[in-house]
């Protein structure tokens, strides 16, 4: 299986702030990385898929970059609705596979 | 609007069979794959499996010799059958739709998910 290490699990930061969130694979995924956000309670929902392509109805603040096997999230200016858990998920080889999760808290 | 409502028991013995169905509306079954994966109490995420609207499956290893998936075309719904749960199938388990219909795929549309809890 291909492993997804995600950095960091958990960070704190404020209003305005640009956030970034790393997720390494074990092996190269040729951009086959997507970002989902999870709030408490809810399923999670899809950001960004291909690396850096923008799923519809998503804010322009975020966006993606990488390729190989290191890929980043990064929020331009972190929003009150952003606070949530963010995981990125490898679609390059069966099983499919998920990081962690970065938890994003309020500072 | 694509929704998906997964349905099924939340509370189950060990090495009883789990069973849920994932009834869909706004799409059409037969256009898509469709998945099913878990996320545990730590918050991981785990793909469980999926059936393409053929109807043929495709398995994550770990489970693979306890898992079967269908598809109902005429309740445009699809189902997960998980034999001999132990307390380690305790998670959430979301019905989702594969974004991408010719290969390996992220996800699109999700269930809201269903809390199964093994315990004896």
């Amino acid at each position: 299986d291909i492993q997804m290490t995600q950095s960091p699990s958990s960070l704190s930061a404020s209003v305005g702030d640009r956030v970034t969130i790393t997720c390494r694979a074990s092996q190269d995924i040729s951009n086959s990385l997507a970002w989902y956000q999870q709030k408490p309670g809810k399923a999670p929902n899809l950001l960004l898929f291909a690396a850096s392509f923008l799923q519809s109805g998503v804010p322009s603040r975020f966006s993606g970059s990488g390729s190989g096997t290191d890929y980043t999230l990064t929020i331009s200016s972190l929003q009150p609705e952003d606070f949530a858990t963010y995981h990125c998920q490898q679609y390059h080889t069966a099983p499919l596979t998920f990081g962690g999760g970065t938890k994003v808290e309020m500072k | 609007q694509v929704q998906l409502q997964e349905s099924g028991p939340g509370l189950m013995k060990p090495s009883e069979t789990l069973s849920l169905t994932c009834s869909v509306s706004g799409d059409s079954v037969s256009g898509y794959n469709w998945s099913w994966i878990r996320q545990f109490p730590g918050k991981e995420l785990k793909w469980i499996g999926r059936i393409h609207f053929s109807g043929r499956t495709e398995f994550n290893p770990s489970l693979k010799s306890r898992v079967t998936m269908s598809v109902d075309t005429s309740k445009n719904q699809f189902s997960l059958r998980l034999t001999s749960v132990t307390a380690a199938d305790t998670a959430i388990y979301y019905c989702v739709r594969d974004r991408l219909r010719g290969s390996w795929s992220n996800f699109d549309y999700w269930g809201q998910g269903m809390l199964v809890t093994v315990s004896s």
